[in-house]
């Protein structure tokens, strides 16, 4: 009964490959979201999405594009990794824009070599 | 723009001692804050969130707008809270969090 599910968990790939991680909230919630855990575990935001609307888009690479074909789901996709797209990617969710608490998905372990 | 401040990246205290991670924010309005954790390898979850005034795990945490701060605190500290701990703002209308740098605290036996 997995709240946010994210996959794969991990991902190895090298530089240059295109890759996508894929997400899935059972909770019904309203809004959708990506953050970035660097290597320092630093945190940040890098989209959010409200019943398939883009909603947040901070300064994110062009080679990163979420897409949300229904708001249970919220893909990431990249394309032409680089090394420093190397991090922990987690998918959130919560009810609304300006609502509750977020849940987070496991993370996706992502590694370019 | 609204920011968070964890000032102590790794924190280490002794089974029973008392524990404190420090967290101070900015931001011109009135924000939700929380505290979210996060156990080895395992997702963020949340801890606390400010308007609720409860206590989770043994932890509290309150709200001081004069100092800016929303510091977590528990009076004995256990192992199994060995973890990552993350302070975050939202605005009240807000939906993104901003997240502090976090907090590595060590329970050590």
């Amino acid at each position: 009964d997995t709240a946010v599910s994210q996959t794969p968990k991990y991902l190895v790939t090298q530089m240059g490959n295109d890759k996508s991680i894929k997400c899935e909230q059972n909770l019904g919630h309203d809004t959708m979201y990506w953050y970035k855990q660097d290597s320092k575990k630093f945190l940040k935001i890098m989209f959010s999405y409200n019943n398939k609307e883009l909603i947040i888009n901070e300064t994110v690479p062009n080679r990163f594009s979420p897409k949300s074909p229904d708001k249970a789901h919220l893909n990431l996709h990249i394309n032409s990794l680089e090394l420093g797209d190397s991090a922990v990617y987690f998918c959130a969710s919560s009810q609304a824009a300006g609502g509750d608490t977020i849940y987070f998905g496991e993370g996706s372990w992502l590694t370019v070599v | 723009a609204q920011r968070v401040t964890q000032p102590e990246k790794l924190l280490s205290v002794f089974k029973g001692a008392p524990v404190e991670l420090k967290c101070n924010y900015s931001y011109s309005g009135s924000p939700e804050l929380f505290w979210y954790v996060q156990y080895s390898r395992q997702r963020l979850q949340l801890l606390l969130r400010h308007i609720s005034r409860e206590s989770i795990k043994g932890f509290t945490a309150d709200l001081n707008k004069g100092e800016t701060s929303f510091h977590l605190k528990k009076p004995f500290a256990q192992e199994e809270d060995s973890a990552m701990y993350y302070c975050a703002l939202r605005k009240t209308s807000g939906s993104r969090l901003t997240f502090g740098e976090g907090t590595q605290l060590t329970v050590n036996p």
